[in-house]
């Protein structure tokens, strides 16, 4: 099993700043990571798909990159509907395995 | 537009069964697998199993790897999760998911369906 690792388990941050997410894997996934954005009461929803791509409608301010075992998601400039839990999860190989997420608070 | 519509969710016995059912529209439906996410109370997200758009190849968590079964109905267009043998573990919100072509990213998710295992 892959196992993920987030980090920071929270991030606090005030709007207009830039937020740097990390996921670690326990061995490479050849660059097949998504991240989820997930807010209170609300299903998931996928922002980046293959480390770097992002999904339909997706604003800019958010981008992904890495490869191998290491990647990150980028918020470029925060804005408050952005501050919510970040999951990441790779497709490289079953069991399909989530990290913990990263939860982004308003300072 | 795609939808995902879970529905079957309730409180059951440990040791009871439930079948949830989950309504997809808007996509070619033999064209994608299909999953089953769920989350615990407060916890994070935990993939529980897939099927693929011809329901020719399953795959499943460990731990629920026995007890559940994945189906889909291609002329109902319903993805289906029988759960036996429940426990006070599996009470989550089980989210109905889409996989883009080729076993891609999870693109689309349902709003979940709450499963309570409890005496």
């Amino acid at each position: 099993e892959i196992f993920l690792t987030q980090s920071p388990a929270t991030l606090s941050l005030s709007p207009g700043e830039r937020a740097t997410l990390s996921c670690r894997a326990s061995q490479t996934i050849r660059g097949l990571l998504a991240w989820y954005q997930q807010k209170p009461g609300q299903a998931p929803r996928l922002l980046i798909y293959d480390a770097s791509s992002r999904a339909t409608g997706i604003p800019a301010r958010f981008s992904g990159s890495g490869s191998g075992t290491d990647f990150t998601l980028t918020i470029s400039s925060l804005e408050p509907e952005d501050f919510a839990v970040y999951y990441c999860q790779q497709r490289s190989a079953w069991p399909l395995t989530f990290g913990q997420g990263t939860r982004l608070e308003i300072k | 537009e795609v939808q995902m519509l879970e529905s079957g969710g309730g409180l059951v016995q440990p040791g009871g069964s439930l079948r949830l059912s989950c309504a997809v529209s808007g996509f070619t439906f033999s064209s994608h697998a299909l999953s089953w996410v769920r989350q615990a109370p407060g916890k994070g997200l935990e993939w529980v199993s897939t099927i693929s758009p011809s329901s020719d190849l399953t795959f499943y968590a460990d731990s629920v790897k026995g007890r559940f079964t994945i189906s889909r109905d291609p002329s109902k267009s319903m993805l289906y999760l029988q759960m036996n043998s429940l426990r006070a573990e599996d009470t989550a919100v089980y989210f109905c998911v889409r996989r883009d072509v080729n076993w891609g990213s999870h693109d689309y998710w349902g709003q979940g369906t709450l499963v309570t295992v409890s005496s």
